[in-house]
């Protein structure tokens, strides 16, 4: 199955740029997304097909994909953007989650 | 509006089986592949299974191959989810997801509430 790896943690200033990465091999050959969680809630689509941002996100988040990294960064992270976000990629008729990373803005 | 509605979750003994719903609408839902995906107690999201707008495509995680089965009604809009032989690593709660395309799954953009299921004695 197809593995892919986040950092645990990730800590951030309010108003820095928080980055979290996502490593599998030839990732950048594939669509990875992004999903941000909050604590009791489900799920929410933040990053698609590599840097699109679906309606209703802040431009603050991006993404960017290529060789064996994705990435997602926050430009000027907000207290409430502090939850835990979870890349994932479809590969060979499965879908893979990455382990996840809590962001802490502090 | 857009909207998925899990239900059908409860507590099982282990061994035991339990069927998930999922009511979508506000969308076409035989357009749209759809997923379940799990979340344990404190855990990470893990992907379950997956089933194109059809229904003739299945995809199943190596850790529920045999004992889940996706399948879908595409006349009452609702996907389904039959567990059996249930664990108690199967406890946790169990989301319904949209998928963007028919077939394949890049990614989820739109998610239930969950439903909670516990397997245990």
């Amino acid at each position: 199955s197809y593995e892919l790896t986040q950092p645990p943690s990730v800590s951030v200033s309010p108003g820095q740029t928080a980055s979290i990465t996502c490593s599998g091999d030839k990732l950048g050959d594939k669509y990875a997304c992004w999903y941000q969680q909050k604590p009791g809630q489900s799920p929410v689509l933040v990053i698609y097909q590599d840097t699109k941002r679906p309606s209703g996100i802040p431009e603050r988040f991006s993404g960017s994909n290529s060789g064996n990294t994705a990435t997602l960064t926050i430009s000027g992270t907000q207290a409430m953007d502090e939850a835990d976000y979870y890349c994932q990629a479809w590969d060979s008729s499965t879908v893979a989650f990455g382990g996840g990373t809590k962001l802490t803005v502090l | 509006e857009v909207q998925l509605l899990e239900s059908g979750g409860g507590l099982v003994q282990p061994g035991g089986s339990l069927r998930l719903s999922c009511a979508a609408s506000g969308f076409t839902f035989s357009s749209y592949a759809m997923s379940w995906v799990r979340q344990a107690p404190g855990k990470g999201l893990e992907w379950v299974s997956a089933n194109s707008g059809s229904g003739g495509s299945t995809y199943y995680a190596d850790s529920v191959k045999g004992r889940f089965t996706i399948s879908r009604d595409n006349s009452k809009s609702t996907l389904y989810l039959q567990m059996n032989s249930l664990r108690a690593e199967d406890t946790a709660v169990y989301y319904c997801a949209k998928g963007q395309g028919t077939t394949v799954i890049y990614y989820m953009d739109v998610w239930g509430k969950g439903t909670t299921v516990t397997v245990s004695s």
